[in-house]
């Protein structure tokens, strides 16, 4: 068990261009979901996919944000006309099936520095 | 909608003395209750959990319980680590939908 991985593990991008983020959930979690970390503004939930369907994305921001989850292996989390308030930390995380007491367990996350 | 308070954002202790992270939450759902500790440049990983009241949970020497009446969850520990320097997190599960809220984090300091 490899655990969450997300790639890359750093991402440097110009101010105006464009991020993608990829991350595997663990094999036989039904729910993924995306956080964003700073300093300032802590875990900041962003979106949510159970069974590859978005649940919930009320902490995306609409216009430059946007998730999927194509397959049970994979999720993505693109970012448009990256801006440096941005910059941070993305985490990804998989429960088994997305339930109230159903633990997540994190990846390591990308760190995303927008210059 | 749900939240959850952390008051302490730093807490710097010597090797071997209590500690106690204070946590209380709001949500008008049946709370499930976690902690998460994240070291250095690490993922969060989860500590500990609960949802039931008044019932002591206990993980790699913390512990903690769930305090309906009063809305909290502290994480205590008798004796303090060089190693539990990190990063604690609270986080609530307040609807179905398995969605956690979280606090703002204590950074725990543990000086020899």
């Amino acid at each position: 068990n490899a655990g969450v991985i997300q790639t890359p593990r750093h991402k440097v991008t110009g101010k105006g261009q464009e991020a993608t983020l990829w991350c595997e959930p663990i094999s036989g979690h039904s729910a993924v979901f995306w956080y964003r970390q700073t300093i300032v503004q802590g875990l900041e939930f962003l979106t949510y996919f159970r069974n590859q369907a978005p649940i919930d994305d009320s902490g995306m921001p609409k216009e430059r944000f946007s998730a999927q989850m194509p397959n049970q292996s994979h999720s993505t989390l693109k970012i448009q006309s990256t801006q440096p308030q941005d910059s941070a930390v993305y985490l990804c995380a998989s429960s088994l099936d997305g339930t109230s007491n159903s633990d997540y367990t994190f990846g390591s996350g990308t760190r995303l520095l927008v210059i | 909608g749900d939240s959850v308070t952390q008051t302490e954002g730093l807490v710097t202790l010597t090797k071997g003395l209590p500690v106690m992270l204070n946590c209380t939450y709001q949500t008008t759902y049946s709370p499930f209750l976690f902690w998460y500790v994240q070291h250095l440049n690490e993922a969060p990983k989860l500590l500990l959990k609960s949802s039931t009241d008044n019932k002591r949970t206990e993980h790699q020497g913390f512990y903690a319980t769930l305090h309906k009446s009063s809305s909290s969850f502290h994480l205590q520990k008798s004796s303090v680590q060089l190693s539990d320097s990190a990063l604690y997190f609270c986080a609530l599960s307040g609807t179905n939908t398995g969605k956690l809220t979280f606090g703002d984090g204590t950074v725990l300091t543990v000086k020899p």
